[in-house]
């Protein structure tokens, strides 16, 4: 089983819709989390960091499940510019930072 | 305030080829990290290190050797290059944990594609 697994996709999606994502970590240590964006071809760049009773950033909510080891991020009224692959991350505590990826979910935001 | 630099962009090698790649930070940053990526795996971690003269294996060390000479620079080499390490290579850094001891997240260079042929 993969530490971090997420629905590869790809979600297509009209301008203005609502999407969510989910990804489920195994290891139940695992102590930090994050949604990275990645647009093809470009480096990973940190979309938000998760908290456990849940946070907002605009237009983007992250929700954070402990006790089923899951992790959502949902994105309301979507733009054509969010188009781009959604990276699952999360860390142990004490492992110098290191992050174990999910391997993204593409997705495509259409007119 | 460039952030994490990475040197070369692209590079074309041949099997058994020796090269280095580049990655510089300006943020003051304590902990570095290489990554490989590949199309349906996601990125791994090859090597990090935590503090200038440290360096420790990730996920996917062999056949890459790393230095740590300066706290700005962080090297990943290849002694001898081979197809299967074809890839995008991404480095990343960032602050010690903050006393919430919840680990930072990392900045990420534009990556290196390198084509081992």
């Amino acid at each position: 089983r993969k530490e971090v697994e997420q629905d590869p996709g790809p979600f297509n999606v009209p301008e203005g819709a609502t999407v969510a994502f989910n990804c489920t970590y195994s290891n139940s240590a695992s102590q930090s989390f994050f949604w990275y964006r990645q647009d093809c071809r470009k480096e990973p760049k940190l979309l938000m960091s998760v908290y456990s009773s849940g946070n907002e950033d605009g237009r983007f909510t992250a929700q954070l499940n402990r006790a089923s080891q899951y992790i959502s991020l949902l994105i309301r009224d979507s733009k054509l510019s969010d188009s781009a692959t959604y990276l699952c991350v999360v860390t142990l505590t004490g492992t110098a930072s290191k992050l174990t990826f999910g391997t993204g979910t593409r997705l495509q935001v259409t007119l | 305030n460039a952030g994490v630099t990475q040197t070369p962009k692209f590079r074309v090698l041949k099997t058994g080829q020796s090269m280095t790649l580049l990655c510089a930070q300006d943020m003051n940053h304590e902990y570095m990290y290489w990554y490989r990526q590949d199309p349906g795996m996601g990125l791994r971690l090859i090597h990090y290190s935590v503090g200038e003269g440290t360096t420790a294996k990730g996920e996917v060390p062999d056949g890459y050797n790393v230095s740590r000479l300066k706290k700005q620079n962080f090297l990943l080499g290849l002694e001898s290059a081979a197809p299967s390490q074809t890839s995008v290579y991404f480095c990343a850094s960032t602050k010690t944990m903050d006393t919430s001891y919840s680990n930072q997240p990392q900045h990420f260079g534009d990556g290196t594609r390198l084509s081992i042929l």
